[in-house]
């Protein structure tokens, strides 16, 4: 059984480019996590998505940044108008039923989004 | 979720069991006690999680206190694989608890 896979592995652009990260959850999973990672610093929950639904957002920041995880294919995070700060390492995890209390989530190898 | 307190780093010699400490000492009845662990330039890797009994797994135990107000993780024999950063997290039960909250975590070095 395949884990989470994320794709790509390393991603660069410059200023003002467009990010695009997908994510492929684990077979049988319908519960999609993204987290940001920030060097030197713990990861930070983003959003919380389902098939063709976003059901917490709360982490993303307001402008720029994206989500959907439609029906068929991967999840993608969305960045608009790369900014420096935007550099990080960035996980996908997904889950076979809503994580919480006991539930685990399964961790994809992440991307890592440099911006020059 | 409530607050944990790990120390920054440890080390521990190959082959000798490790014991992580864990202080949460706001926990709340409901709460489950969550580790994970992150190699380098990896995602973190659930490795275990109790509510209130010890836990054994493949890959570690879990020993919590009677009070709950602290957990440790053994690692029973250490090695160089082992050293990653492991997360003590709890998680609640209820709405919202489905976001892992990672804090810094501790460094566990491993020393041939």
């Amino acid at each position: 059984n395949a884990g989470v896979m994320q794709n790509p592995r390393h991603l660069v652009r410059r200023r003002g480019q467009e990010a695009r990260l997908r994510c492929s959850p684990m077979k049988g999973h319908s519960h999609v996590y993204w987290y940001r990672q920030l060097p030197e610093e713990g990861l930070k929950f983003m959003v919380y998505l389902q098939k063709e639904n976003i059901i917490d957002e709360s982490g993303m920041p307001k402008e720029r940044f994206s989500a959907e995880f439609p029906k068929e294919g991967p999840s993608i995070l969305r960045i608009q108008q790369v900014v420096r700060g935007d550099s990080a390492a960035y996980f996908c995890a997904s889950s076979p039923q809503l994580a919480g209390g006991p539930n685990e989530q399964f961790f994809g190898p992440g991307t890592r989004l440099t911006v020059l | 979720d409530a607050k944990t307190t790990q120390p920054n780093s440890m080390e521990s010699n190959e082959e000798e069991p490790v014991h992580l400490p864990c202080n949460h000492s706001t926990i709340s009845g409901t709460d489950y006690i969550h580790w994970y662990r992150q190699l380098p330039s990896q995602g973190p890797e659930y490795v275990i999680h109790g509510l209130t009994s010890n836990v054994n797994n493949r890959m570690a135990s879990l020993a919590i206190a009677e009070d709950r107000k602290s957990s440790t993780l053994i690692l029973h024999r250490a090695t160089l694989r082992d050293a990653a950063v492991y997360y003590c997290i709890l998680r609640g039960s209820g709405a919202g608890s489905y976001q892992l909250t990672f804090g810094k975590g501790t460094k566990l070095s491993v020393i041939p």
